[in-house]
């Protein structure tokens, strides 16, 4: 299976809301609403932040929020704080109960 | 509280089998839902799914590297082992091992273990 598609990297300023898109397929995205997303900061473990689409973990800040149409995936972050930038990865469950990551995208709040 | 810690090798030579053991608190691996997996990531890349080992001892592996991937677990140690048969230069990552909880992601992850191959 090949890895999902995410832009290489966006950016916002402080206060703006930024969209990061994933792309599957109908055996990955499209199939299953069991999409997670993935926080990275540099030289740090990944922290979920999104799962099963659009569900936040206890302790996630409401300004990350998911959502899915057709075989694309995507993660919004509204009132972009510094703190927010890092590397964020989408990550679907596929077809014959395997797991598939995004290439990973890496936000720049400007 | 859960928590996850990788440990092995940190350099293999090529051709070699990496042995990676994830030792976990927290949760048991006989509970109803619960998985452990393994994931890698190169030095500047991105994330790859390796393997899944589920609480009934369901395995699941990733297709392009099934070949040379083993997942097995040891319940009364909370221990997952990892292995991957021949090793390249190309494997070269931090390897992580993470908590599937009953919602289908990787809730809680461990610090990952840096593996060099080189010989």
């Amino acid at each position: 299976q090949s890895a999902l598609t995410q832009p290489a990297s966006v950016s916002g300023s402080p206060g703006q809301s930024i969209t990061i898109s994933c792309t599957g397929t109908s055996s990955d995205v499209g199939s299953y609403n069991l999409v997670s997303w993935y926080q990275q900061h540099p030289g740090k473990a990944p922290k979920l932040m999104i799962y099963e689409g659009r569900r936040r973990p206890s302790g996630v800040s409401n300004r990350f929020s998911g959502s899915k149409s057709g075989n694309t995936a995507s993660l919004t972050i509204s009132g972009l704080q510094a703190e927010d930038e890092a590397d964020y990865y989408c990550c679907s469950y596929a077809t014959s109960g395997s797991w598939v990551f995004g290439g990973g995208t890496k936000l720049t709040v400007l | 509280q859960i928590t996850l810690k990788e440990s092995g090798p940190t350099l293999v030579k090529p051709t070699q089998t990496l042995t990676l053991t994830c030792t976990f608190s927290g949760f048991s691996l006989s509970t109803n839902g619960v998985g452990v997996g393994w994931i890698r990531q190169p030095p500047g890349k991105a994330l790859e799914w390796l393997a899944l080992i589920y609480w009934d001892d369901h395995k699941r592996y990733s297709p392009s590297l099934k070949s040379r991937l083993t997942i097995t677990k040891d319940t009364s140690k909370n221990q997952v082992v990892l292995t991957l048969t021949n090793m390249e230069p190309v494997d070269k990552a931090t390897y992580y091992c993470a908590h599937r909880g009953g919602h289908d992601a990787f809730d809680i992850w461990g610090q990952g273990t840096m593996v060099t191959v080189s010989s």
